[in-house]
């Protein structure tokens, strides 16, 4: 089955980049999320990139995809404090040839420090 | 458009208590999908929709049943709550368009005592 990894935290100082990493095991063609949830929030997707992509740029987001390592990474430029969140990666699984669910991370807690 | 709506926000069960924890979307998707998520656990699966009259479950949908007798409304049953119920439910659906993103509900906190 598949299966989606992260790390479980990340802390950085403000205004320094952050990079929240993540890898997968099923290499199907598909698309590949990264969501943002605030404390006491619902998921708010952030961006996305399809698998036949290498890089995906979004203002301060960027995301990268390496599809040889099966290796998904998000990017954050300039971070603010207001990025402090837990952040997941995600991804379809596949049954009967479509798109059947969402497959998560264990998400990402960022700390940005003031 | 309002999105995704859930309610309630937060409930309080009682073991062996029933609830329906409500979800609403009103962007005519016909996919629709109950999460639930446990602390450090991401997110796991437990029904879906691919539109109304059709549903098929997830990866844990013991204990829980649900309904889709419309597009809009995918309603979420807990017959005989459990301590191991108490979690952050969340309802999303999707968008079939380029992406293919799904959209999440606020989500509702449910305690089982």
């Amino acid at each position: 089955g598949e299966d989606v990894e992260q790390s479980l935290f990340l802390s950085v100082r403000e205004g320094d980049s952050s990079v929240i990493n993540c890898t997968y095991t099923d290499s199907s063609s598909t698309y590949l999320y990264w969501y943002k949830q605030e404390p006491g929030a619902g998921l708010q997707l952030l961006t996305y990139i399809f698998s036949n992509m290498d890089m995906k740029q979004d203002q301060r987001l960027t995301v990268l995809l390496n599809k040889k390592d099966k290796h998904l990474s998000l990017r954050i430029a300039d971070t603010q404090t207001g990025d402090s969140a837990i952040y997941f990666c995600a991804k379809w699984a596949h049954s009967g040839g479509s798109n059947y669910k969402l497959t998560f991370g264990k998400g990402t807690l960022l700390t940005v420090n003031p | 458009n309002a999105g995704v709506t859930q309610t309630p926000k937060f409930r309080i069960l009682k073991i062996g208590q029933s609830m329906t924890l409500q979800c609403t979307q009103d962007m005519n998707h016909n996919y629709m999908y109950w999460y639930r998520q446990d602390p450090g656990m991401g997110l796991k699966l437990i029904y879906y929709s691919v539109g109304a009259g059709i549903t098929d479950k997830g990866e844990v949908p013991n204990g829980y049943n649900v309904s889709r007798s419309t597009t809009e409304d995918f309603p979420l049953r807990l017959e005989l709550a459990a301590p191991s119920q108490t979690s952050v439910y969340f309802c999303a659906s999707r968008d079939p368009g380029p992406g293919e993103t799904q959209y999440f509900g606020p989500g509702t906190r449910l305690l089982v005592l």
